[in-house]
């Protein structure tokens, strides 16, 4: 099967602006979740979207935000980018409902906000 | 929510030795523990996981460790090879919540 697909791999932008980051995650697999990552700040949780439905959500202000679609694709959003968004987004999918699936990451996409 | 605490922040041994990280959780209903390590520049892989019915679990040089009454579980790696450097994060999970992650334990092995 093919692995966690995040596109794209690197992005710049500059503040004020918006992005958008895309995951497809493993065949069959349901559950979409968001992380970021800093150096020094481990994985921070964003959300978590199942069947299409936001399940989980982390404490993230409101600029952040994600859809996923029929297809179990996501997306991620961040609006009026800040200098402090600078990070590594990753997506894991897994593949059930239920805690006992792990999650599988992507290699993540670098925004560096300038 | 579920609070992961994990220690120590770095960690350097010798080849050869072993190494022991230890992570603590705040929410006594999780019950899936899985461990990833990531290598610089790379997304993090799962080693090895652990579900809340089971003590202890080994998968060559890898062994988790969990107590639940003092809600605390642990990485073993043994015989520590230069490969095995790398950020090891610990995480924990309750049913359909989300899974929370340790700040995470930078493992350097001198050759």
């Amino acid at each position: 099967k093919a692995g966690v697909t995040q596109t794209p791999r690197y992005l710049i932008k500059t503040r004020g602006q918006q992005v958008t980051l895309s995951c497809s995650p493993i065949s069959g697999h349901r559950s979409v979740s968001w992380y970021q990552q800093t150096p020094g700040q481990g994985l921070q949780f964003l959300f978590e979207y199942f069947s299409e439905t936001q399940r989980n959500k982390g404490n993230f202000p409101g600029r952040f935000s994600g859809r996923q679609f029929s297809n179990s694709r996501s997306e991620m959003n961040v609006s009026t980018l800040e200098l402090g968004d600078s990070a590594l987004y990753l997506c894991a999918s897994s593949g059930s409902a239920g805690s006992v699936s792990p999650l599988h990451f992507g290699n993540g996409t670098r925004l560096t906000v300038t | 929510g579920e609070n992961v605490e994990q220690h120590p922040s770095t960690l350097s041994v010798q080849e050869g030795d072993s190494a022991v990280i230890k992570c603590t959780y705040s929410d006594s209903a999780s019950n899936y523990f899985p461990w990833y390590k990531q290598e610089l520049g790379k997304r993090p892989q799962l080693i090895i996981d652990i579900r809340s019915n089971v003590g202890e679990k080994k998968d060559q040089r890898i062994a988790v460790t969990l107590n639940k009454t003092a809600k605390h579980f642990s990485l073993h790696i043994t015989e520590t090879q230069p490969e095995d450097s790398a950020v090891y994060f610990c995480a924990a999970r309750y049913n359909n919540n989300d899974m929370r992650f340790g700040a995470g334990t930078r493992l350097t092995v001198k050759p």
